[in-house]
């Protein structure tokens, strides 16, 4: 399995405060990402990075940053956490464009 | 946009059975395809990909998916389908104008009667 490791992996919070996920990978893979699952929407990508310091939005970016100041980390932050965001939340790694992606076993985050 | 719809929510199928999921995409060049299986509790597990040649392209724990450019289809099918299979599918096509991005089904879900 590829090294990814998601912390924390469960953690229940109140709306308004704000939260930070952890991607650790030690793969030494180019791109990183984050997803949110939600029944019957599939995966759908917060945010990528395709190196350090660079970073994009995905499909739904709105109310997350991210943070990507070393290769082996990626950094999800919700800056005011809203009941909308509980979620699980899943990291993926791969090592291109084209190239498959290696998946976390993810934070279930539950916001109150 | 690229797009992906899986259109079997649940399925359900008996030990020994054979199976096939459902994946069509929406893309304008040869797409990159994926297939991935999601235990309960885990993250996502890849099973296959297909990037170009042999439209029949092998997997793991059995699986295969063939790929059809005509019906903008490509299938995940076993033969003989195991108690453990049970779990939920995802079918996947590159997306991003650098192809550095995914785009995922709804997924389905597989139960197994024994």
């Amino acid at each position: 399995d590829a090294g990814i490791t998601q912390s924390p992996r469960h953690k229940v919070t109140e709306t308004g405060t704000p939260v930070t996920l952890r991607c650790h990978q030690t793969e030494n893979h180019r791109y990183m990402y984050w997803y949110r699952q939600d029944p019957g929407h599939g995966l759908r990508l917060i945010h990528y990075s395709y190196g350090v310091k660079d970073t994009d939005k995905g499909e739904v970016s709105d109310g997350y940053s991210v943070s990507r100041s070393k290769t082996e980390d990626f950094l999800l932050t919700l800056e005011s956490a809203t009941s909308s965001q509980t979620s699980v939340y899943f990291c993926a790694i791969s090592e291109g464009a084209n190239q498959p992606q290696h998946f976390g076993d993810g934070t279930r985050l539950s916001i109150l | 946009a690229q797009s992906v719809t899986q259109p079997d929510i649940h399925i359900t199928v008996s030990e020994g059975a054979s199976l096939e999921l459902r994946c069509n995409y929406s893309y304008g060049a040869t797409p990159y395809l994926f297939w991935y299986v999601q235990s309960p509790g885990q993250g996502l597990q890849l099973l296959l990909k297909y990037f170009s040649g042999d439209t029949l392209v092998q997997g793991i724990k059995g699986f295969e998916a063939e790929f059809k450019r005509s019906q903008s289809s490509f299938n995940l099918r076993k033969p003989s389908v195991h108690w453990s299979d049970a779990a939920e599918y995802f079918c996947a096509v590159e997306s991003g104008s650098s192809g550095d991005k995914l785009t995922f089904g709804t997924g389905t879900r597989l139960a197994v009667r024994p």
